[in-house]
């Protein structure tokens, strides 16, 4: 199976300031025949399902904020948060799809300091 | 727009079978660009995948859970279901039924229902 794991594992930032998130996979999510990264990332609020913000770990999904940002490549990502909002306060999980079993970093708690 | 809702016991005693059925509307459980699955989240902790299925295809299982689970597809009722069977206290959790979608192999889940809590308890 391939581990996910995510750093750090909580953070607190600032209204409008910066958030990072970074996950890292045990082995390459790299399909090269197609160049895509098969990772996505999450968030979810409390009492909700996860929804999904990126794929191909870099693609933000349909109405998904323009400061929500995914990069990096191969076994590295990272997901940032240029300005974080209140309604950002959720736990952030990476996820990736190359192969069977699907897998999940352990999650990311992100607060308002 | 594909909306997916989990239904089935919040209780169930160790040693017996949990049954949750997941009920798609908005789209045909029998789409050729779909996969259907559950993913649980005991209270506090993370997301664990349990299994995929897609009509007319090999179904999946997560290998430590593969003896004991089942996922069915019924399309009369647009509907697919999760058995775990011999359940103990580890298997609390918040079940999600979700969908994945096809490129060349299924991908991220980009829908999800609104979850169940399941609490195995005597």
């Amino acid at each position: 199976d391939i581990v996910m794991s995510q750093s750090p594992d909580s953070l607190a930032v600032s209204l409008g300031e910066r958030a990072t998130i970074n996950c890292k996979a045990s082995q390459s999510l790299l399909y090269r025949p197609n160049n895509k990264n098969y990772l996505a990332w999450y968030h979810q609020r409390p009492g909700q399902p996860p929804k999904v913000l990126i794929h191909w770990a870099s693609t933000r999904e349909s109405g998904v904020p323009d400061r929500f940002t995914g990069s990096g490549s191969e076994t590295d990502f990272t997901l940032t948060i240029s300005s974080l909002q209140a309604e950002d306060v959720a736990v952030y999980y990476c996820q990736q799809y190359y192969s069977y079993p699907p897998t999940f970093g352990q999650g990311t708690k992100v607060e308002i300091k | 727009q594909l909306q997916l809702r989990e239904s089935g016991p919040g209780l169930v005693k160790p040693s017996e079978s949990l049954s949750l059925t997941c009920t798609v509307s908005g789209g045909s459980i029998s789409s050729d660009s779909s996969y259907w699955g559950w993913i649980r989240q005991p209270p506090g902790k993370g997301l664990e995948w349990i299994g995929d299925v897609k009509y007319g295809a090999t179904t999946y299982y997560k290998s430590s859970l593969k003896s004991r689970v089942t996922i069915s597809i019924d399309t009369s009722n647009n509907q697919f279901s999760l058995k775990l069977s011999s359940v103990t206290a580890a298997d609390t959790a918040v079940y999600y039924c979700a969908r994945r979608g096809v490129y060349n192999n299924p991908y991220y889940f980009d829908y999800w229902g609104q979850g169940t809590l399941v609490t195995v308890s005597s």
